[in-house]
């Protein structure tokens, strides 16, 4: 069972925009710790979309944007296109005896 | 271009070792600013962070998993391996390989390999 909850599923319209939460604890973003978020298409292994709770790397769209406060942290997604249509995790780093590095607990996008 | 590749068997029996290996091309494990880590995941479930080992050997593992988990490196081979002990139905899994960028504690995953379908049964 993670200690970072994500909502199931998310969805909109091409060219609209969603936002997925990342809630955590005091054993990890409340701590400062960074969260990283990670985008897995079918079928294919997870691709690195943030870093450092707002940076992106090189490649990746400024569609994408991150923030956090206090425990949580989000997931913005504007301008939706099809090729957003994947599975979404955040990550960041634990104190607590679950793992050292934890994974949010995923949140599937669709684009309508 | 950096790049990841995971092989070992796909078929494992219960309470048998799985042993995976994982090949780094276009990067150094002697490359002092990663940890070179091991991640897994159920179908449809997901991903868990099962342990790193940095280029001195250092290791650190999910306490979930810790007795039964080791991870090794070969920097003659540019490789480091995974294996797990006393398998069952539940560790069938995906198994990625990833390089972690480390910085005061955090630690993200920017290269991973394209994963290897572990299934346990008899």
């Amino acid at each position: 069972q993670s200690v970072l909850t994500q909502p199931p599923a998310v969805s909109g319209a091409p060219g609209h925009g969603v936002t997925i939460s990342c809630t955590g604890s005091s054993s990890n973003i409340g701590s400062g710790y960074d969260v990283h978020w990670y985008q897995q298409r079918p079928g294919t292994a997870p691709k690195l979309l943030i870093y450092g709770n707002n940076n992106r790397p090189s490649g990746v769209p400024d569609r994408f944007s991150g923030s956090k406060s206090g425990t949580s942290a989000s997931l913005a997604i504007t301008g939706l296109r099809a090729e957003d249509e994947a599975d979404y995790y955040c990550q960041s780093y634990d104190t607590s005896l679950s793992g050292l590095y934890v994974f949010g607990t995923g949140t599937k996008v669709t684009v309508l | 271009q950096v790049q990841l590749q995971e092989s070992g068997p796909g078929l494992v029996k219960p309470s048998q070792t799985l042993s995976l290996t994982c090949t780094v091309s276009g990067a150094s494990l002697s490359d002092g600013s990663f940890y070179w880590t091991w991640i897994r995941q159920p179908a449809g479930k997901g991903l868990e962070w099962l342990g790193r080992i940095y280029i001195t050997g250092y290791t650190n593992y999910n306490p979930s998993l810790k007795s039964r988990v080791t991870i090794s490196v070969d920097t003659s081979k540019n490789q480091f391996s995974l294996r797990l002990s006393s398998v069952t139905a539940a560790d069938t899994a995906v198994y990625y390989c990833a390089r972690g960028y480390y910085y005061d504690s955090n630690n993200y995953f920017d290269y991973w390999g394209q994963g290897s379908l572990v299934t346990v049964s008899s």
